[in-house]
């Protein structure tokens, strides 16, 4: 059973920092993993999606690895800003059944 | 713009009154999923649809219920609310035909209260 890990659970940085959120999971078993922001009481907007045979990609301020054999992932966040404050998801889909399992999510909160 | 729509943004039902939410999708999905979320938690999956194919997660408990009569529109019925079914109840659509690039696409959520 695919079970996902995201430490820490809460980060606080100032503003302008350049900061790494991590996802770990213990099955490289995947097709894709994909990283999500929520904000309070809202529902999950997508950032980035990783396919399997990727190792990054990159949109804007956020960068998105992929290492499959170590079971990692990571967000970077370059030049924060307080509307990046959120929780971050990410959801690995695997190859059975093609479910997707979510971390608990890392919330982050950039002080101005 | 294509979205995924969930109605109501808030529901307050009273503990065994039976509740109903509801999803559509302008996406033109073939897969539809219902996702229980609690607080700082990760969302959980209840149940999802392929096409009209009705698949449960093994856990999901026998009151919750779903119906998706067309593609654009699915619901999530739970017959008897107890105060531990208090959450956001997330939906969600994908297209498998997308293979490694099958992107999940959310609506904002429905967060539901019990009294």
């Amino acid at each position: 059973k695919q079970e996902v890990t995201q430490i820490p659970a809460a980060l606080s940085v100032p503003e302008g920092e350049n900061l790494v959120l991590n996802c770990s999971f213990t099955d490289s078993a995947i097709y894709n993993l994909q990283w999500f922001r929520q904000d309070p009481g809202k529902g999950l907007t997508s950032l980035l999606l990783i396919q399997s045979s990727q190792r990054e990609q990159t949109s804007g301020r956020l960068n998105a690895s992929l290492d499959k054999s170590s079971g990692r992932s990571t967000l970077y966040i370059a030049a924060s800003q307080p509307g990046d404050s959120a929780t971050y998801l990410c959801a690995v889909k695997g190859t059975n059944a093609g479910k997707s399992t979510f971390g608990d999510g890392t919330t982050l909160t950039v002080k101005p | 713009d294509a979205m995924v729509i969930q109605n109501p943004r808030y529901q307050v039902t009273q503990f065994g009154k039976p509740v109903t939410l509801s999803c559509s999708q302008t996406l033109n999905h073939n897969v539809m999923y219902w996702y229980q979320q609690k607080s700082s938690q990760a969302p959980k999956l209840l149940f999802h649809y392929y096409d009209k194919d009705f698949n449960n997660e093994a856990d999901t408990p026998d009151n919750f219920q779903s119906r998706r009569p067309n593609t654009s529109f699915c619901f999530l019925d739970i017959r008897s609310p107890g105060l531990g079914d208090a959450a956001m109840y997330l939906c969600a659509t994908s297209t498998p035909g997308q293979g490694t690039g099958e992107k999940l696409f959310f609506g904002s959520g429905t967060q539901l209260s019990v009294l």
